[in-house]
């Protein structure tokens, strides 16, 4: 069965540094999103983007992060110059597209750990 | 705007018996519904979905959910639970407008099912 797969699962990085979270979605998907989950808090949707750009961002997608589709197959967030507060896991999820209802499936997410 | 409230952090509950996570919501665009389910380590598994129709759907596991438009809630049970039922529980909607469907998620509900 098809899987959106994420890379890797467990990443540590200090404060400052840029870390780039890596997401492969289902081959014929169209829509991708970045989710992520502070530790004890709700999955916040960060941004989704369709046809190589962005179709919309949350307040937090802020000039800090950006994403790339670099070669047809890879999905990556990029966080600059990371914060403790960035701490968080973070999801991919992907999604067919059409006009009706398709569902997004979602990845096993990256933790991501700033010290 | 959207926003998801689950009334309850954590519901313990005993094997075998019933249980109703709770799930309100408001939005000012009419939303599809959804429960996902995460189970510790993995990602987000999409339980049940409300787009149109009936309103109570069914989803995996035996679970099952009311969509109540007066009470704006979508509540989620299950007659008879399992150990293997024990995982964290996320109640969300999208906006049903082609091109935003991005979720809006719950804080979570622990269902934690004891011998």
């Amino acid at each position: 069965e098809p899987e959106v797969t994420q890379t890797p699962s467990h990443q540590v990085t200090q404060m400052g540094q840029e870390v780039i979270l890596r997401c492969v979605p289902i081959s014929n998907h169209l829509y991708f999103y970045w989710y992520r989950q502070i530790l004890g808090q709700k999955v916040e949707f960060l941004v989704s983007f369709y046809n190589n750009e962005i179709s919309e961002k949350s307040e937090i997608f802020d000039d800090q992060f950006s994403v790339e589709r670099p070669d047809g197959s890879n999905f990556t967030l990029k966080i600059r110059s990371t914060k403790l507060e960035d701490s968080a896991m973070y999801f991919c999820a992907s999604r067919i597209g059409g006009t009706g209802f398709t569902e997004a499936f979602f990845g096993q997410g990256t933790r991501l750990t700033v010290v | 705007a959207q926003s998801v409230t689950q009334l309850d952090s954590q519901v313990p509950v005993f094997e075998e018996a019933p249980v109703e996570l709770r799930c309100n919501y408001s939005s000012s665009v009419s939303v599809y519904l959804f429960w996902y389910v995460q189970y510790p380590n993995q990602g987000l598994q999409l339980l049940l979905k409300y787009l149109s129709g009936s309103t109570l759907v069914k989803g995996i596991n035996g679970f099952e959910a009311e969509f109540n438009k007066s009470q704006t809630s979508f509540h989620l049970r299950k007659p008879s639970v399992h150990i293997s039922d024990t995982a964290e529980y996320f109640c969300a909607v999208s906006d049903r407008r082609t091109g935003r469907r991005a979720l809006t998620f719950g804080s979570g509900t622990r269902l934690q099912v004891q011998p």
